[in-house]
Protein backbone atom coordinates (compact mmCIF):
# COMPACT_ATOMS: atom_id res chain seq x y z
CA UNK A 1 0.00 0.00 0.00
CA UNK A 2 1.27 3.28 -1.38
CA UNK A 3 2.00 5.61 1.81
CA UNK A 4 3.25 9.28 2.25
CA UNK A 5 5.08 11.45 5.11
CA UNK A 6 5.85 15.01 5.47
CA UNK A 7 8.30 15.95 8.10
CA UNK A 8 7.89 19.28 8.57
CA UNK A 9 4.39 19.90 10.37
CA UNK A 10 4.58 24.03 10.46
CA UNK A 11 6.94 26.30 8.47
CA UNK A 12 7.52 29.58 8.94
CA UNK A 13 9.79 32.24 6.08
CA UNK A 14 9.93 35.58 5.83
CA UNK A 15 7.81 37.21 2.78
CA UNK A 16 10.66 36.84 -0.24
CA UNK A 17 12.86 33.90 0.82
CA UNK A 18 12.75 30.69 -1.34
CA UNK A 19 10.58 28.08 -0.04
CA UNK A 20 11.18 24.37 -0.22
CA UNK A 21 8.12 21.45 1.27
CA UNK A 22 9.37 18.20 1.66
CA UNK A 23 7.55 14.68 1.32
CA UNK A 24 8.81 11.40 1.05
CA UNK A 25 6.61 8.68 -0.53
CA UNK A 26 6.26 4.62 -0.46
CA UNK A 27 5.29 2.60 -2.73
CA UNK A 28 6.89 -0.08 -4.99
CA UNK A 29 6.18 0.91 -8.73
CA UNK A 30 6.38 4.44 -9.90
CA UNK A 31 3.60 6.62 -8.47
CA UNK A 32 1.33 9.44 -9.00
CA UNK A 33 2.70 12.32 -6.78
CA UNK A 34 0.69 15.15 -6.24
CA UNK A 35 0.85 18.58 -4.17
CA UNK A 36 -2.57 20.83 -3.02
CA UNK A 37 -3.13 23.58 -0.95
CA UNK A 38 -5.56 24.34 1.67
CA UNK A 39 -6.40 27.66 2.81
CA UNK A 40 -8.10 28.60 5.85
CA UNK A 41 -11.90 27.73 6.16
CA UNK A 42 -11.60 25.74 2.05
CA UNK A 43 -11.49 22.77 0.07
CA UNK A 44 -7.99 21.92 -1.02
CA UNK A 45 -6.77 23.20 -4.87
CA UNK A 46 -4.41 21.31 -7.03
CA UNK A 47 -0.93 22.48 -7.14
CA UNK A 48 1.28 20.65 -9.15
CA UNK A 49 0.86 16.65 -10.29
CA UNK A 50 3.28 14.57 -11.43
CA UNK A 51 2.52 11.15 -12.93
CA UNK A 52 5.71 10.64 -15.71
CA UNK A 53 8.51 12.37 -17.77
CA UNK A 54 10.32 15.64 -16.96
CA UNK A 55 10.76 15.13 -12.88
CA UNK A 56 10.75 18.80 -12.56
CA UNK A 57 7.20 19.96 -12.95
CA UNK A 58 5.60 23.17 -12.53
CA UNK A 59 2.52 24.02 -11.39
CA UNK A 60 0.66 26.67 -10.37
CA UNK A 61 1.40 30.66 -7.95
CA UNK A 62 4.64 29.81 -8.99
CA UNK A 63 5.52 26.36 -7.76
CA UNK A 64 7.54 23.49 -8.61
CA UNK A 65 8.48 20.41 -7.32
CA UNK A 66 10.43 17.84 -8.13
CA UNK A 67 10.59 13.94 -8.16
CA UNK A 68 13.66 11.83 -6.80
CA UNK A 69 12.81 8.01 -7.36
CA UNK A 70 16.45 7.62 -5.36
CA UNK A 71 15.29 9.52 -2.27
CA UNK A 72 11.68 8.86 -2.83
CA UNK A 73 10.69 12.24 -2.58
CA UNK A 74 8.59 14.72 -4.74
CA UNK A 75 9.45 18.33 -2.22
CA UNK A 76 7.83 21.23 -2.87
CA UNK A 77 9.63 24.58 -4.03
CA UNK A 78 9.35 28.24 -4.82
CA UNK A 79 11.74 31.17 -5.46
CA UNK A 80 10.36 33.68 -3.58
CA UNK A 81 7.43 33.32 -1.13
CA UNK A 82 4.50 35.93 -1.18
CA UNK A 83 2.43 36.57 1.98
CA UNK A 84 -0.63 35.02 0.09
CA UNK A 85 1.11 31.70 0.23
CA UNK A 86 0.30 31.61 3.69
CA UNK A 87 -1.81 27.97 3.99
CA UNK A 88 -1.37 24.57 4.85
CA UNK A 89 0.31 22.20 1.67
CA UNK A 90 -0.70 18.50 1.50
CA UNK A 91 1.24 16.52 -0.47
CA UNK A 92 -0.40 13.39 -1.74
CA UNK A 93 0.30 9.74 -3.68
CA UNK A 94 -1.62 7.65 -6.08
CA UNK A 95 -0.79 4.42 -7.44
CA UNK A 96 -1.46 2.57 -10.89
CA UNK A 97 -3.49 -0.65 -9.61
CA UNK A 98 -5.50 1.37 -7.12
CA UNK A 99 -7.82 4.50 -7.24
CA UNK A 100 -7.08 5.80 -3.93
CA UNK A 101 -5.33 8.96 -3.32
CA UNK A 102 -3.51 8.98 0.44
CA UNK A 103 -2.32 12.28 1.90
CA UNK A 104 0.35 13.42 3.94
CA UNK A 105 -0.70 15.18 7.06
CA UNK A 106 0.44 18.31 5.83
CA UNK A 107 2.87 21.48 6.56
CA UNK A 108 1.69 25.13 7.71
CA UNK A 109 3.13 27.71 5.97
CA UNK A 110 3.35 30.84 7.92
CA UNK A 111 4.61 33.89 5.63
CA UNK A 112 6.11 37.23 7.74
CA UNK A 113 6.03 40.52 6.09
CA UNK B 1 -19.06 26.90 -13.42
CA UNK B 2 -19.93 24.97 -10.46
CA UNK B 3 -17.86 23.25 -8.51
CA UNK B 4 -18.47 20.45 -5.55
CA UNK B 5 -21.21 21.42 -3.52
CA UNK B 6 -21.32 20.15 -0.09
CA UNK B 7 -24.02 20.55 2.54
CA UNK B 8 -24.32 21.43 5.27
CA UNK B 9 -21.48 23.67 5.71
CA UNK B 10 -21.66 23.61 9.50
CA UNK B 11 -23.36 21.15 11.71
CA UNK B 12 -23.90 21.22 15.52
CA UNK B 13 -25.60 18.59 17.04
CA UNK B 14 -25.92 16.38 20.37
CA UNK B 15 -24.10 12.81 21.04
CA UNK B 16 -26.85 10.41 19.73
CA UNK B 17 -28.35 12.17 16.91
CA UNK B 18 -28.16 11.21 13.48
CA UNK B 19 -26.05 13.25 11.07
CA UNK B 20 -26.39 13.49 7.41
CA UNK B 21 -23.99 14.95 5.06
CA UNK B 22 -24.36 15.17 1.36
CA UNK B 23 -22.36 16.27 -1.56
CA UNK B 24 -23.27 16.97 -5.34
CA UNK B 25 -19.93 16.09 -7.37
CA UNK B 26 -19.05 17.69 -10.87
CA UNK B 27 -21.33 16.95 -13.53
CA UNK B 28 -19.90 14.66 -15.54
CA UNK B 29 -17.24 13.31 -13.06
CA UNK B 30 -17.60 9.52 -12.18
CA UNK B 31 -15.79 9.00 -8.72
CA UNK B 32 -16.38 10.56 -5.61
CA UNK B 33 -13.98 10.55 -2.25
CA UNK B 34 -15.32 11.17 1.39
CA UNK B 35 -12.54 12.53 3.23
CA UNK B 36 -11.95 13.65 6.92
CA UNK B 37 -9.84 16.07 8.30
CA UNK B 38 -8.91 16.56 11.92
CA UNK B 39 -5.78 17.80 13.69
CA UNK B 40 -4.85 14.49 14.97
CA UNK B 41 -4.88 12.56 12.40
CA UNK B 42 -5.13 14.82 8.97
CA UNK B 43 -6.81 14.09 5.89
CA UNK B 44 -7.99 10.52 6.30
CA UNK B 45 -10.02 8.34 3.25
CA UNK B 46 -13.81 7.13 4.20
CA UNK B 47 -14.56 5.57 1.08
CA UNK B 48 -14.67 6.30 -2.65
CA UNK B 49 -17.08 5.30 -5.52
CA UNK B 50 -16.37 4.44 -9.01
CA UNK B 51 -19.11 5.16 -11.20
CA UNK B 52 -21.67 4.95 -8.10
CA UNK B 53 -20.52 1.54 -6.73
CA UNK B 54 -18.75 2.24 -3.84
CA UNK B 55 -14.98 0.46 -4.31
CA UNK B 56 -13.01 0.82 -0.89
CA UNK B 57 -14.74 1.52 2.05
CA UNK B 58 -11.93 0.34 4.69
CA UNK B 59 -11.61 3.71 5.75
CA UNK B 60 -15.29 3.89 7.65
CA UNK B 61 -14.21 4.14 11.00
CA UNK B 62 -17.49 1.83 12.51
CA UNK B 63 -20.81 0.44 11.60
CA UNK B 64 -22.32 3.53 12.99
CA UNK B 65 -20.83 5.37 9.39
CA UNK B 66 -22.59 4.71 6.40
CA UNK B 67 -22.08 5.72 2.46
CA UNK B 68 -24.51 5.53 -0.29
CA UNK B 69 -24.17 7.34 -3.80
CA UNK B 70 -27.95 6.58 -5.32
CA UNK B 71 -27.29 8.02 -8.67
CA UNK B 72 -24.26 10.25 -9.80
CA UNK B 73 -24.93 13.33 -8.62
CA UNK B 74 -25.51 12.77 -5.19
CA UNK B 75 -23.69 11.03 -2.17
CA UNK B 76 -24.59 10.88 1.15
CA UNK B 77 -22.28 9.79 4.44
CA UNK B 78 -24.27 9.17 7.58
CA UNK B 79 -23.29 9.02 10.64
CA UNK B 80 -25.84 7.32 13.50
CA UNK B 81 -25.75 7.34 15.87
CA UNK B 82 -22.97 10.34 16.55
CA UNK B 83 -20.19 10.40 19.04
CA UNK B 84 -18.31 13.50 20.45
CA UNK B 85 -15.43 11.80 18.51
CA UNK B 86 -16.45 12.31 15.31
CA UNK B 87 -16.39 16.16 15.92
CA UNK B 88 -14.04 16.85 11.76
CA UNK B 89 -14.34 18.29 8.92
CA UNK B 90 -16.16 16.28 6.03
CA UNK B 91 -14.37 16.77 2.42
CA UNK B 92 -16.41 14.87 -0.57
CA UNK B 93 -14.21 15.41 -3.92
CA UNK B 94 -14.99 14.22 -7.54
CA UNK B 95 -13.02 13.63 -10.63
CA UNK B 96 -13.38 11.70 -13.93
CA UNK B 97 -11.92 8.52 -13.40
CA UNK B 98 -11.13 6.10 -16.35
CA UNK B 99 -9.99 2.70 -15.27
CA UNK B 100 -6.50 1.90 -14.74
CA UNK B 101 -5.28 5.45 -15.02
CA UNK B 102 -5.16 6.97 -11.40
CA UNK B 103 -4.09 10.76 -12.58
CA UNK B 104 -7.24 12.30 -12.42
CA UNK B 105 -7.22 15.61 -10.23
CA UNK B 106 -9.11 15.68 -7.34
CA UNK B 107 -11.29 18.49 -6.79
CA UNK B 108 -12.87 19.32 -3.25
CA UNK B 109 -16.00 21.02 -1.72
CA UNK B 110 -15.45 23.26 0.51
CA UNK B 111 -16.24 20.75 3.52
CA UNK B 112 -18.55 20.58 6.06
CA UNK B 113 -17.91 21.12 9.35
CA UNK B 114 -19.06 18.84 12.27
CA UNK B 115 -19.45 19.99 15.85
CA UNK B 116 -20.75 16.99 18.22
CA UNK B 117 -21.35 17.78 22.17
Amino acid sequence: AQSVTQPDIHITVSEGASLELRCNYSYGATPYLFWYVQSPGQGLQLLLKYFSGDTLVQGIKGFEAEFKRSQSSFNLRKPSVHWSDAAEYFCAVGAGNTDKLIFGTGTRLQVFP
Amino acid sequence: DAGVIQSPRHEVTEMGQEVTLRCKPISGHNSLFWYRQTMMRGLELLIYFNNNVPIDDSGMPEDRFSAKMPNASFSTLKIQPSEPRDSAVYFCASRLWLAGANTGELFFGEGSRLTVL
